[in-house]
């Protein structure tokens, strides 16, 4: 396993339009993490899943937002009717331990 | 409420040179974790250190050392001998017992070695 996979790297999409990320974690990590990054600002954290439940969604997350991870393996989050303001760097952790984390290299969505 | 300042925005030093990236945070928690972490253009964020409140021993690894200082609410990072590759933007975070489920990040340190 080669870490912590996230698809696409990149995504361009107009205005009023809906985007969905993938992310794949490491096999034996059953904590999974998003967290959004903007430009010159550090992560800040969305929600979290043990398993498949959705355990902490943080108050960044609004109702065009939503996240998922059936199986508890891979997760998606998908967002609505996007807004400029959605543009920034999306991440995904996963950790088998509590703060064990391991980041992928991120989705970069720009909203034009 | 949990806080991360990382005043430096930006530092460049000359390749060799010792360079130090300043942390101080605020948590009302008594348990709590620090990490650092580095970023590079690529975008992913590669672990650097964890340290939990109860231990104040300063750590070295290689060319990194940090020194953690609960009377400061400080967790400093010092790179010795820096090298081109060390360019990087650097965060510092903290998870303590009200977000124990995520980390608060600073707002990141940009260290851009000379050569």
């Amino acid at each position: 396993d080669t870490g912590v996979s996230q698809d696409p790297r990149h995504k361009i999409t107009k205005r009023g339009q809906n985007v969905t990320f993938r992310c794949d974690p490491i096999s034996e990590h059953n904590r999974l993490y998003w967290y959004r990054q903007t430009l010159g600002q550090g992560p800040e954290f969305l929600t979290y899943f043990q398993n498949e439940a959705q355990l902490e969604k943080s108050r960044l997350l609004s109702d065009r937002f939503s996240a998922e991870r059936p199986k508890g393996s891979f997760s998606t989050l998908e967002i609505q009717r996007t807004e400029q303001g959605d543009s920034a760097m999306y991440l995904c952790a996963s950790s088998a331990s509590l703060h064990g984390y391991t980041f992928g290299s991120g989705t970069r969505l720009t909203v034009v | 409420a949990q806080k991360v300042t990382q005043a430096q925005t930006e530092i460049s030093v000359v390749e060799k040179e010792d360079v130090t990236l300043d942390c101080v945070y605020e948590t009302r928690d008594t348990t709590y974790y620090l990490f650092w972490y580095k970023q590079p253009p690529s975008g992913e964020l590669v672990f650097l250190i964890r340290r939990n409140s109860f231990d104040e021993q300063n750590e070295i690894s290689g060319r990194y050392s940090w020194n953690f200082q609960k009377s400061t609410s400080s967790f400093n990072f010092t790179i010795t001998a820096s090298q081109v590759v060390d360019s990087a933007v650097y965060f510092c975070a903290l998870a303590d017992q009200t977000g124990a489920n995520n980390l608060f990040f600073g707002t990141g340190t940009r260290l851009t070695i000379i050569p």
